[in-house]
């Protein structure tokens, strides 16, 4: 079964700073990955998706993640993090199964933007 | 575009209640819809997926006779929690696709479900 490792629960970064998050996961065939991002009693917005082809995939707001097979891993970056980017972000992968392509989402990484 | 409305985005009611909850794809047909539970600070868990015209396919451990899922169009699917107790209250989101494979999932803003 596929399943989805956000290692960092919180990131602390200072406006202005890089960021990347983490996302790994498990899955036998090439998945379908996203990045969501949801602000505090709100819904979630698609950041970027990767289906195939080139591996670096550009986001809205300035966010970019990169696809790497053979670390089965699919971070998400930013060169300069802005104060509104504090926020949930969730990484997924959607994958065939009972429920259709359902996403299997990671358990979050919540992030803090400091002045 | 891919504009998804949930309704309403707050409700609080007394144990027993059944409350109704829709969601709608405004600009697109949604051919899969999928119903969400989140607890604080966790991660989205699904309940079950639901195809126009069709039964919903429940997740293991959801009960289907609790969580009444009706998606009757390609723009409205609605979940009703019946006899709602307050173990049911939590953040309910949905989200609609498009086509058909991987395509994104587009989500609603999510309804505060707080039962007394």
């Amino acid at each position: 079964a596929q399943s989805v490792t956000q290692p960092d629960i919180h990131i602390t970064v200072s406006e202005g700073a890089s960021l990347e998050l983490r996302c790994n996961y498990s899955y036998g065939a090439t998945p379908y990955l996203f990045w969501y991002v949801q602000s505090p009693g709100q819904g979630l917005q698609l950041l970027l998706k990767y289906f195939s082809g080139d591996t670096l995939v550009q986001g809205i707001k300035g966010f970019e993640a990169e696809f790497k097979r053979s670390q089965s891993s699919f971070n998400l970056r930013k060169p300069s993090v802005h104060w509104s980017d504090a926020a949930e972000y969730f990484c997924a992968v959607g994958a065939n199964s009972n429920s259709g392509y359902a996403l299997n989402f990671g358990k979050g990484t919540s992030l803090l933007v400091t002045p | 575009g891919a504009v998804v409305s949930q309704h309403p985005s707050r409700v609080i009611c007394k144990s027993g209640t059944s409350v109704k909850i829709e969601c709608r794809s405004l600009d697109f047909q949604a051919t899969t819809m999928f119903w969400y539970r989140q607890f604080p600070k966790q991660s989205l868990m699904l309940m079950a997926t639901s195809n126009e015209g069709s039964k919903a396919t429940y997740e293991q451990g959801v009960e289907k006779d609790k969580f009444l899922i009706n998606h009757a169009s390609l723009t409205l699917s609605t979940l009703t929690v019946t006899s709602a107790h307050p173990e049911d209250s939590s953040f309910y989101i949905c989200s609609a696709r498009g086509g058909q494979g991987g395509q994104p999932q587009h989500f609603g803003d999510g309804t505060r479900l707080s039962i007394l």
